[in-house]
């Protein structure tokens, strides 16, 4: 297994709370992604990092914000939580993306609340 | 807006049939595909890539590519119940983008 995780891996927040979720690998991949998976919808880009302070917005970006620091770590910050945003959240590291053909590999994911 | 379609399913086969799971996708210039298993409240894991038309087995897994057609299946040959899980279908579609399709559910009845 690709070594990633992800902190935390379950989170009950309330309207209007920021909140921030870690992705944490040990691959040394340059390219880390920040997903979000709902029933009927299946896996949306949030935002992508293509090396450390390098990142860029995916297709459901709105309200969500990240960071990247270090080459191993990858955060999500959602700024002022709300309702829309209770969902599964997955972080995903791939190594090279010459012709799309490396894998993304996935971490074990946050489940999200927001009440 | 690119797509990845899947029929959500389920599809269910009896033990020891040969499941089959289509994809059809809409952005012609997609150049890699993936088959991604994802077992209930767990992550999605890799269980095949395909790059060119035709044929790519491993083990009791093919995976078929049609690039004229736009399609994409995915075949379990001898299927176990084990096997019993949604299957994501993906593209890469360029600018640090793969496509997910919504997924099939699969049961494989004992």
């Amino acid at each position: 297994d690709a070594g990633i995780t992800q902190s935390p891996r379950h989170k009950v927040t309330e309207t209007g709370t920021p909140v921030t979720l870690r992705c944490h690998q040990t691959e040394n991949h340059r390219y880390m992604y920040w997903y979000r998976q709902d029933p009927g919808h299946g896996l949306r880009l949030i935002h992508y990092s293509y090396g450390v302070k390098d990142t860029d917005k995916g297709e459901v970006s709105d309200g969500y914000s990240v960071s990247r620091s270090k080459t191993e770590d990858f955060l999500l910050t959602l700024e002022s939580a709300t309702s829309s945003q209770t969902s599964v959240y997955f972080c995903a590291i791939s190594e090279s993306i010459a012709g799309g053909t490396d894998t993304q590999y996935f971490g074990p994911g946050t489940r999200l609340t927001v009440l | 807006q690119k797509e990845v379609e899947q029929n959500s399913g389920p599809l269910s086969v009896p033990e020891g049939a040969i499941a089959s799971l289509n994809c059809t996708y809409s952005d012609r210039v997609s150049q890699s595909f993936f088959w991604y298993r994802q077992y209930s409240g767990k992550s999605p894991e890799l269980i095949m890539s395909i790059y060119s038309n035709g044929d790519k087995e491993d083990g009791r897994f093919t995976a078929q590519l049609n690039k004229a057609s736009q399609y994409v299946s995915l075949l379990i040959r001898d299927s176990q119940p084990s096997d019993s899980a949604t299957y994501l279908c993906a593209t890469y579609s360029g600018t640090y983008k793969y496509i997910f399709g919504t997924g099939t559910r699969l049961k494989v009845l004992a």
